[in-house]
């Protein structure tokens, strides 16, 4: 089963701004939205972005998306020790008839 | 408050069954699709099944189509997954999660999640 493409890994000290990358195809990120998800291992993954670019109630506005073409980015500003866990984008993919995620990318905050 | 609650895992051996059950609260179940997805260790999120607000309508990944079956009862605020003929790559945390419409089309994404239920094939 493919995947959307993110970096593994990811990192920025408190305050910096980081960018995670999602990349897809034309069969979902293409034709479709992109959702972004936080998952801290041992709990509930959340909700962070939803739409390409809205936030659900109680998510800071620190985090934002954004999406172009087959290519989508989930930026987070003013970073915080909080930050530190596992991000996932999520798009529906035609082709498989069901939501397709990225494969996770870890963010460190040093 | 919407929580989704998990249970069923285990340990299981290859070629077993096992069935997970999500019980769920804080909004009006039947009016939703809900999901299964599972996170295989050191891997990432990987979508596993759905099923529409009315139970009429499912879907699989290709990695469970035969083996698993997606159900729920509306009556008892329930989602199901029977998991037949369980392989060692079947072995996951599986995840429920609470969809935004009744149908499974897009855009749709996931507001609640479970914290999930590990489920290890292994002789």
């Amino acid at each position: 089963q493919s995947v959307l493409t993110q970096p593994p890994s990811a990192s920025g000290t408190p305050g910096q701004r980081v960018t995670i990358s999602c990349s897809g195809s034309s069969s979902n990120i293409g034709s479709n939205t992109v959702n972004w998800y936080q998952h801290l291992p041992g709990a509930a993954p959340k909700l962070l972005i939803y739409s390409n670019n809205l936030r659900p109630s109680g998510v800071p506005d620190r985090f934002s998306g954004s999406k172009s073409g087959t290519s989508a980015s989930l930026a987070i500003s003013g970073l915080q020790s909080e930050d530190d866990s596992d991000y996932y984008c999520a798009a529906w993919d035609d082709s498989l008839n069901g939501p397709l995620f990225g494969g996770g990318t870890k963010l460190t905050v040093l | 408050e919407v929580q989704l609650l998990e249970s069923g895992g285990g340990l299981v051996q290859p070629g077993g069954s096992v069935r997970l059950a999500c019980a769920a609260s804080g909004f009006t179940f039947s009016s939703y699709a809900v999901t299964w997805v599972r996170q295989a260790p050191g891997k990432g999120l990987e979508w596993v099944s759905s099923i529409g607000g009315s139970g009429s309508t499912t879907r699989y990944a290709d990695s469970v189509k035969g083996r698993f079956t997606i159900s729920r009862d509306n009556s008892k605020n329930t989602l199901n997954l029977q998991m037949n003929s369980l392989r060692a790559e079947d072995t996951a945390v599986y995840y429920c999660a609470k969809g935004v419409t009744k149908w499974l089309q897009p855009p749709d994404h996931f507001d609640y999640w479970g914290q999930g239920t590990l489920v290890t094939v292994s002789s």
